[in-house]
């Protein structure tokens, strides 16, 4: 089926430790993003990515790295993991605005 | 810029009982408005958009929602609450054209009592 993978589902990271975390989706969509939700405060804008090779920050990008050398993949690195960063992220891709987001299911870490 | 309210983290309905999520949105542009659901564990699903045209839209499981723009409202109703409902729902407005970063509401998860 179409859409967007998230892998892995769980991860627990020690402090200092990092990882990354995968996001492909297969529907051709220029427009990728990552997310972290937490309780209360909805979803907050990572980074995103118009094309291939074009990376921005959102508003909480310290802490994360991407890159976007494929259509398909949008990986996010945490460079050294910190307790802050516990949360749920989530991909999304679009491709025409007027359709909305695809979203993941999701990669719930705790970094302990 | 862009920002969305959600009034209500948390709204209780019985079973049969309407249901009423709300959501003011500010915009300098023209918006285009979304509500999404999160079921336990999930991503988010588009439930309903409003981008032009017909300011009363249609989503999915009897949701609906109206685009008012004298009072920058997108209120989200659905005529009788079903258990299956219970969820989190998130507003969300982006500008019109090309690329534009969507800013989401912080949720309102939707309890339904039966």
């Amino acid at each position: 089926n179409a859409g967007v993978t998230q892998t892995p589902k769980f991860q627990v990271l020690k402090t200092g430790q990092s990882m990354t975390l995968q996001c492909a989706q297969d529907m051709n969509h220029e427009y990728m993003s990552w997310y972290r939700q937490d309780p209360g405060m909805g979803l907050r804008l990572i980074h995103y990515s118009v094309g291939a090779g074009i990376t921005d920050q959102g508003e909480v990008p310290n802490g994360y790295n991407v890159s976007r050398s494929t259509t398909e993949d949008f990986p996010l690195r945490l460079l050294s993991a910190a307790p802050s960063q516990t949360s749920v992220y989530f991909c999304a891709s679009l491709g025409e605005v007027t359709r909305g987001y695809t979203f993941g299911s999701g990669t719930r870490l705790t970094v302990v | 810029a862009q920002s969305v309210t959600q009034l209500g983290s948390h709204v209780s309905v019985s079973e049969g009982a309407l249901v009423l999520l709300r959501c003011n949105y500010s915009s300098s542009v023209p918006p285009y408005l979304f509500w999404y659901v999160q079921y336990p564990n999930q991503g988010l699903q588009l439930l309903l958009k409003y981008t032009t045209g017909a300011t009363l839209v249609k989503g999915i499981n009897g949701f609906e929602a109206e685009f008012k723009k004298s009072e920058t409202s997108f209120h989200l109703t659905k005529p009788s609450a079903h258990m299956s409902d219970a969820a989190e729902y998130f507003c969300a407005v982006s500008g019109s054209g090309g690329y534009q970063k969507v800013t989401f509401g912080t949720g309102t998860k939707l309890q339904v009592i039966p």
